[in-house]
């Protein structure tokens, strides 16, 4: 069964760092997401990504974030200058078309900054 | 604005007994409904969902949840856990309509079973 992809797994990065979060969605899906989950905390919505354009936002996801589909198989997340209270694990999610159809979410990665 | 509530943060269990988490959602419209389970160190995997019709919608590995309108709740259950069911599991929402399927996550139960 495909599968989304997220690289790499654990990521270190200094405060004020730039960093990019780098996603492979199923190859046939056309929504794509980065969630993101603080420890001990929920899951949380950051950012929905359709015909290559932002299609929803949230609070969390102000001009500290970008997404990007480069190519026709990638799809990133960066975040400028990294904060502390940036650590947490994203993740990345695609699903096809269709209100019915599931999101599929990726392994995450997890992100320390020091 | 949407918002989902599970009940229990943290659930202790013997290997064979029955479980039940509770969800709960806030949303007037019709909704989609998930549970999704998060397994040690893995991604997160969707469990069952509900979109229309029967109530009752019956999952991967033996899990169900019944969708009871007139409360708002969409409660996981399972007859006999195992200790392979050690996760956290994640009710989430999605309002009808949002061709996005942007999903609105519970806080999770964390279910820790016993061998």
């Amino acid at each position: 069964e495909p599968e989304v992809t997220q690289t790499p797994s654990h990521q270190v990065t200094q405060m004020g760092q730039e960093v990019i979060l780098r996603c492979v969605p199923i190859s046939n899906h056309l929504y794509f997401y980065w969630y993101r989950q603080i420890l001990g905390q929920k899951v949380e919505f950051l950012v929905s990504f359709y015909n290559n354009e932002i299609s929803e936002k949230s609070e969390i996801f102000d001009d500290q974030f970008s997404v990007e589909r480069p190519d026709g198989s990638n799809f990133t997340l960066k975040i400028r200058s990294t904060k502390l209270e940036d650590s947490a694990m994203y993740f990345c999610a695609s699903k096809r078309a269709g209100g019915n159809s599931p999101l599929h979410f990726g392994n995450g990665t997890r992100l320390t900054v020091t | 604005a949407q918002s989902v509530s599970q009940h229990n943060h943290h659930v202790i269990l013997s290997e064979a007994a029955s479980l039940e988490l509770g969800c709960n959602y806030s949303y007037g419209g019709t909704v989609n409904l998930f549970w999704y389970v998060q397994y040690p160190g893995q991604h997160l995997q969707l469990l069952l969902k509900y979109f229309s019709g029967d109530p009752l919608v019956k999952g991967i590995k033996g899990f169900e949840a019944e969708f009871i309108k007139s409360k708002f709740s969409f409660n996981l259950r399972k007859p006999s856990v195992q200790w392979s069911d050690t996760a956290e599991y994640f009710c989430a929402v999605n309002a009808l309509g949002n061709q996005g399927g942007k999903l609105i996550f519970g806080q999770g139960t964390e279910l820790s079973v016993k061998p």
